[in-house]
């Protein structure tokens, strides 16, 4: 129980592009997911916290408006990086949990920005 | 600012031995605690939560709470080889935060044959 999935597991693209990754709870509802960074040899790094239905909380230094999120179902949630340039370039993670229930990690979105 | 230390490694031990991380965090508050192991280019997988004072085993895992201290440890006891992997201390807000964690620097252990 408790499987996580993300999509895309590694991207490749421009300077200036966008680019989506989801995360998908298959068997539970999440109630909470959350949005991770993780440069190499460093730790998880909150980027922001995300409710179904209302909007994402980011932590401190993160731009709202370069990482969208979007938390449609209790399913899904979205995170889009606009205009991603090579600095964006990181290992993203997303976790979902629900009520009472510790965190579960997907796999990963190892992001590559040329 | 909340913050949460794991003893500095990299740990190294044999096969067959027991390997002892340790996290301490600041929060008196916390009320939730996790170990998670991250294999490398890999995302976090749960290895044992704890939410009250003492011990929990599971397997070859054994978590010890101590609020009081504001310590958590895990233990791995016969580590093998497959153990070898960066070991992360995540302490939960105990507010209205929807369980936001704060996550320590991470260990890396190393189970050598």
């Amino acid at each position: 129980g408790a499987v996580v999935s993300q999509h895309p597991s590694w991207v490749i693209c421009k300077s200036g592009t966008s680019v989506k990754i989801e995360c998908r709870s298959l068997d539970f509802q999440a109630t909470t997911m959350f949005w991770y960074r993780q440069f190499p040899k460093q730790s998880l790094m909150l980027m922001a916290t995300s409710n179904e239905g209302s909007k994402a909380t980011y932590e401190q230094g993160v731009e709202k408006d370069k990482f969208l999120i979007n938390h449609a179902s209790l399913t899904l949630s979205t995170l889009t990086v606009t205009s991603a340039h090579p600095e964006d370039s990181s290992f993203y993670i997303c976790s979902a949990r629900s009520s009472g229930q510790p965190q579960h990690f997907g796999d990963g979105t190892r992001l590559s920005i040329l | 600012q909340k913050e949460v230390e794991q003893n500095s490694g990299p740990l190294s031990v044999p096969e067959g031995a027991i390997a002892s991380l340790n996290c301490t965090y600041s929060d008196r508050g916390s009320q939730s605690f996790f170990w998670y192991r991250q294999y490398s280019g890999k995302s976090p997988e749960l290895i044992m939560f704890i939410y009250s004072n003492g011990d929990k085993e599971d397997g070859r895992f054994t978590a010890q709470l101590n609020k009081a201290s504001q310590y958590v440890s895990l233990l791995i006891r016969d580590s093998q080889p497959s153990d070898s992997a960066t070991y992360l201390c995540a302490v939960g807000d105990g507010g209205t935060s929807y369980g936001k964690l704060t996550f320590g620097q991470g260990t890396i252990l190393t189970v050598h044959p």
